[in-house]
């Protein structure tokens, strides 16, 4: 079972931030937090991940709350092609490789013109 | 673009059929791994491979069967499949052992089992 629970879908209009929100109540002192989106029919895309700090890149944003219990993904300015569903998952760090990905149901996130 | 590549992206074949299924990772990542994703189940893993040596095989049907000849290519081959192996076939690639270790996805191969 996921340790994450997302909305089932958002809607976003074009050129407006579209924020994404995730629960994760029971996340370990160790795990990350991780962004995928797959748009239909293709691989998952690696979007962003963080442990405790805000992060940023080149695709999006990432808050993390100060007691880690949920975070919000936010692309800044969507435009159609980030029309996907989003997948937000708990990933520990071993050292070792954490090996397998478990998407839950993710938010099918789609931006309207 | 992710840096992994598949090929085929789409493939049908019979049952009685023999195909391959590629992967190239030119990212210099040192895992491996096959997952599969059907319409009515989630992402499931199905091989890893960690410096060329597999580490896990989640019970997968023996009509599987994985190599990994070096670091930079995985196959999947693949022999009297069932309409039910029909689904999107994912290979993705991580630094073993780095923090924080992220999975890249290529674009997966479409496969249909007539």
């Amino acid at each position: 079972d996921a340790k994450t629970t997302q909305p089932p879908s958002m809607d976003c209009a074009e050129g407006r931030a579209a924020n994404l929100p995730c629960n994760h109540s029971t996340i370990s002192g160790n795990e990350y937090v991780y962004w995928y989106r797959q748009i239909h029919s293709q691989g998952p895309q690696y979007i962003i991940h963080g442990l405790k700090n805000n992060e940023t890149n080149e695709m999006a944003s990432l808050i993390i709350t100060e007691d880690r219990k949920s975070s919000t993904l936010i692309l800044p300015h969507a435009t159609l092609r980030d029309t996907a569903v989003y997948y937000c998952i708990l990933l520990p760090y071993s050292g070792a490789g954490s090996y397998q990905l478990t998407f839950g149901k993710g938010t099918k996130l789609s931006v309207i013109p | 673009e992710t840096g992994v590549t598949q090929t085929p992206r789409h493939l049908v074949m019979g049952m009685t059929n023999k195909k391959s299924l590629k992967c190239e990772q030119h990212l210099g990542h040192n895992a491996m791994y096959w997952y599969k994703q059907s319409a009515k189940k989630p992402l499931e893993l199905m091989f890893v491979y960690s410096l060329e040596e597999r580490v896990e095989n989640n019970s997968v049907p023996s009509r599987f069967s994985p190599e990994c000849p070096n670091s930079s290519h995985l196959f999947l081959h693949l022999h009297t499949l069932q309409p039910e192996d029909s689904a999107l076939y994912l290979c993705a690639s991580s630094q073993a052992g780095a923090k924080g270790e992220t999975q890249y996805f290529g674009p997966g191969t479409r496969l249909l089992v007539l």
